[in-house]
């Protein structure tokens, strides 16, 4: 069965200092990968997708991922984060000609001035 | 564009009521997701349909739970009767054609609490 893993429930981290939200997914065929953002009280919004082709994707707000097929991750990061940046980040694979999209559990980031 | 319209936004209800949730995808979207998020399960895919018909609702926790598509511009998720259980913020998305590699546009949520 497909699975995706994100390796950290929470993640705390200072303003201005880099971070990285791990992503492992579990499919031994192809995939689209996503990074998906919530607010607080909101729902989801996309920050950037892997369908194929080069394996660095850059988002919004600045992060960036890189598909890595051989260890099967999918790692989310940011250079510099901003306080705006504090919510919880979802991780979603697809397998291609599936019907099905799997979620991973979520990471939340939380910013320190 | 107004995005996707979810309504309401919150609803307590008592065990045993029914409960509808109703959806608007963006107009011109071809696909609509309905998602239950709880902490326990996380966000998990009930059911989505594809120009109005229903490709997999293999999600649908149990018979109680229903959905429909009338129309390209409004879904509805039905709970009959619901349960403690069904306690979940439940979302309503929209993308242009189905899953794959299409962007999925979210709603703000419903917010179920069963007493």
């Amino acid at each position: 069965a497909q699975s995706v893993t994100q390796l950290d429930s929470q993640v705390p981290v200072f303003e201005e200092a880099p971070v990285e939200l791990r992503c492992n997914y579990s499919s031994s065929v192809s995939v689209y990968l996503f990074w998906y953002v919530q607010y607080p009280n909101q729902g989801l919004q996309l920050l950037l997708k892997y369908l194929s082709g080069s394996t660095l994707v850059k988002g919004i707000n600045g992060f960036e991922a890189e598909f890595n097929k051989s260890q099967t991750s999918f790692h989310l990061r940011k250079p510099s984060v901003h306080i705006s940046d504090t919510a919880e980040y979802f991780c979603a694979q697809v397998r291609r000609s599936a019907s099905k999209i799997i979620f991973g559990s979520g990471t939340r980031l939380s910013i320190r001035p | 564009d107004a995005g996707v319209i979810q309504s309401p936004r919150h609803e307590v209800t008592e065990m045993g009521q029914e409960v509808t949730l109703r959806c608007k995808p963006i107009s011109g979207h071809n696909s609509l997701f309905w998602y239950r998020q709880t902490m326990m399960r996380g966000l998990e895919l009930l059911i989505y349909f594809n120009n109005n018909v229903p490709i997999d609702d293999s999600g649908m926790p149990e018979d109680r739970f229903s959905a429909k598509m009338p129309n390209a511009s409004f879904s509805t998720l039905k709970i009959q009767p619901s349960e403690p259980r069904d306690s979940a913020v439940y979302f309503c998305a929209s993308s242009t054609r189905g899953l794959g590699g299409e962007t999925q546009y979210f709603g703000p949520g419903t917010r179920l609490l069963v007493l």
